[in-house]
């Protein structure tokens, strides 16, 4: 069983640069939820796609966006880039199939705005 | 909203202890509470899993407790060893939000030799 893949592992973008984040999600699972992390503190939620739909959003803005794709993976656009984006970018996997949705993430990109 | 507060902020142990890190969230009607690991620039691992149905979850040396009613999740780690230091992340999903997970600002465990 594969488990959650991501790329790049690390980037460096210029403040007002656009980034695309790719994810795999994990055999069998059709939710992929990505996460944002500043330094020190915990994940914050920035949305979720389920079988290619977006299923929730945290509150951020409308320059981030995502996709998800047939195959379940999925990417996470953030244009117009800020300082204040620089952080770590999780993305997770679940499904209803396991029926207490426990989310499975991946290693992240580190994500460096100058 | 669901707020997440995680008890103390850093931890530093000698090695052999054991140890209890705290998790609190505001809203009880939770599904399920995870406990996580991360490594310095690293992914999540999880941990533990415990289903509002439950009262707890046992996984080798670690033990994690739920009491929905107070809003409280304990992890506790036995015989502590270096190995063991990292961030220690709880997270409760919001089941009217695509069951998002909201997290606390997590525990930096240091055990020392």
């Amino acid at each position: 069983e594969t488990g959650v893949t991501q790329s790049p592992t690390h980037l460096i973008k210029t403040r007002g640069q656009q980034v695309t984040l790719r994810c795999s999600s994990q055999s069998g699972h059709n939710t992929v939820s990505w996460y944002q992390q500043a330094l020190g503190q915990g994940p914050q939620f920035i949305f979720q796609y389920y079988r290619e739909e977006e299923n929730g959003r945290g509150n951020f803005p409308p320059r981030f966006s995502g996709l998800q794709f047939p195959n379940y993976s999925s990417e996470l656009n953030v244009n117009a880039l800020e300082l204040d984006d620089s952080a770590l970018y999780l993305c997770a996997s679940s499904s209803e199939q396991t029926a207490v949705y426990e989310q499975y993430f991946g290693p992240g990109t580190r994500l460096t705005v100058t | 909203k669901q707020e997440v507060t995680q008890i103390p902020a850093a931890l530093s142990v000698p090695e052999g202890e054991n140890l209890v890190l705290n998790c609190s969230f505001t809203d009880s009607a939770i599904y399920n509470l995870q406990w996580f690991r991360q490594d310095p620039g690293k992914g999540l691992t999880s941990l533990l899993l415990i289903q509002s149905s439950q009262r707890e979850q046992t996984s080798g040396r670690l033990n994690a407790s739920l009491d929905k009613s107070s809003g409280r999740s304990t992890l506790y780690i036995a015989a502590s060893q270096p190995g063991d230091s990292a961030t220690y992340l709880c997270a409760v999903p919001d089941n009217n939000a695509g069951n998002m997970l909201t997290f606390g600002g997590g525990t930096r465990l240091m055990v020392k030799p």
